[in-house]
């Protein structure tokens, strides 16, 4: 089983939705970050959080929310979905001295 | 602010031909670190290498090898005797870190180049 799990895998809606994307880890790391990927754009970061009571905006967190519902669990919420997140998001934790990455598999989100 | 540029956006070669994959980035800290992802097609992302600002060493990992230089802020990725397998997005990244070397955790990461190996 993977060590960062993302659901659901793959989505599409509506604009206007409300769309949950949740992911869990069992790497026992603190922090934990929701990336956004996009073609020629790279991976953009749109909240991370360090323990479960520290949320941090990112380059991107217009549009987004985050809940830390307990240090293996970080859900991010498109509160009305719009075209332009169609995208594909990563989930991802870390060590707290380095930094390396260890990502999930990610969910591919398409609004329509 | 930090920034990390791969201005290869794509690059074809045929296999067993050698290929450099270019990263230069931006910051003001003096303590940081940089890294190379790899993502195939499959789309997850595997991490393929960490160093830190103060180890300017190359590193060699078998086919592929990195070369850092501070003094014109590169982290170059080099795979030699290329094979199709290595067809991939590849992505360099960087996080910026306290003096004693403990990362902010927040990793930049570059546009990405894509890497087309032919048989």
């Amino acid at each position: 089983d993977a060590d960062v799990t993302q659901t659901p895998r793959n989505r599409i809606t509506k604009t206007g939705k409300r769309i949950m994307l949740e992911c869990s880890q069992t790497k026992g790391h603190d922090r934990m970050y929701w990336y956004r990927q996009d073609p020629g754009l790279g991976l953009r970061l749109i909240y991370y959080s360090f323990d479960v009571k520290d949320i941090n905006k990112g380059e991107i967190s217009d549009g987004y929310s985050v809940s830390r519902q307990a240090q293996a669990k970080f859900s991010l919420s498109l509160e009305s979905a719009i075209p332009n997140q169609t995208a594909l998001y990563f989930c991802a934790t870390s060590v707290t001295n380095t930094g390396e990455l260890f990502f999930g598999e990610g969910s591919r989100l398409t609004v329509l | 602010a930090q920034k990390v540029t791969q201005a290869q956006t794509e690059i074809s070669v045929v296999e067993k031909e050698d290929v450099t994959l270019d990263c230069v980035y931006e910051t003001r800290d003096t303590t940081y670190y940089l890294f190379w992802y790899k993502q195939p097609p499959s789309g997850e992302l595997v991490f393929l290498i960490r160093r830190n600002s103060f180890d300017e060493q190359n590193e060699i990992s078998g086919r592929y090898s990195w070369n850092f230089q501070k003094s014109t802020s590169s982290f170059n990725f080099t795979i030699t005797a290329s094979q199709v397998v290595d067809s991939a997005v590849y992505f360099c990244a960087l996080s910026e870190a306290s003096t004693g070397g403990t990362s902010y955790g927040k990793l930049t990461f570059g546009q990405g180049t894509i890497l087309t190996v032919h048989p």
